[in-house]
């Protein structure tokens, strides 16, 4: 098993560029999520699905969609990345949310908007 | 809806030393408890996790958290931290969905 795969690693944009960061993985997980970590601020939700079809905003939505067509993807799109928007992204997947739950991250993707 | 508080941005250790990380949650009537770890330029890993039962909760690498339902704390110990534990520790409360606390960076003297 890969586990949790994200791409790119690292991606330099633009102020008004668009963008997905892709996040797959293959432990057919129900919960996925993706965060942002900035220093000083920890983890901070973004958006989350508790499965196929299914997405939810968190603590730090705004200038981010996300959808969940498959059960092994879930992409974030940046819709006019703003240099706010620089940070390191974790994208995250759990077997479920209301059950003996671990978290498995990816490696992370650094994301500077300039 | 659930909250975790880390009152330590971060703590310097002498190597060998102890070392206690604190985590304070919000209170709830059910409560599932975390600690992850993030090493240098990686993702975050699962160090320890508390579901129900024991109170006491430990790692493999030496690590222990207690579960204190009076004090809604759910502090990280060891007692005696080796420079390979330099890292950045998370909190993490599980409620519809899994929020962290803003961390502890660990830093090992030498």
């Amino acid at each position: 098993n890969a586990g949790v795969t994200q791409t790119p690693k690292f991606q330099v944009l633009k102020t008004g560029q668009s963008m997905t960061l892709q996040c797959a993985q293959d432990m057919n997980h129900e919960y996925m999520s993706w965060y942002r970590q900035d220093p000083g601020m920890g983890l901070r939700l973004i958006h989350y699905s508790v499965g196929a079809g299914i997405t939810d905003q968190g603590e730090v939505p705004n200038g981010y969609n996300v959808s969940r067509s498959t059960t092994e993807d879930f992409p974030l799109r940046l819709l006019s990345a703003a240099p706010s928007q620089t940070s390191v992204y974790f994208c995250a997947s759990s077997y479920s949310i209301d059950r003996n739950t671990e978290a498995f991250f990816g490696q992370g993707t650094r994301l500077t908007v300039v | 809806a659930q909250s975790v508080t880390q009152l330590d941005s971060q703590v310097p250790v002498f190597e060998e030393a102890p070392v206690e990380l604190r985590c304070n949650y919000s209170s709830s009537v059910s409560v599932y408890l975390f600690w992850y770890v993030q090493y240098p330029n990686q993702g975050l890993q699962l160090l320890l996790k508390y579901l129900s039962g024991s109170t006491l909760v430990e790692s493999i690498n030496g690590f222990e958290a207690e579960f204190n339902k009076s004090q809604t704390s759910f502090h990280l110990r060891k007692p005696s931290v080796h420079i390979s534990d330099t890292a950045e520790y998370f909190c993490a409360v599980l409620d519809d969905k899994i929020i962290f606390g803003k961390g502890t960076r660990l830093h090992i003297l030498p």
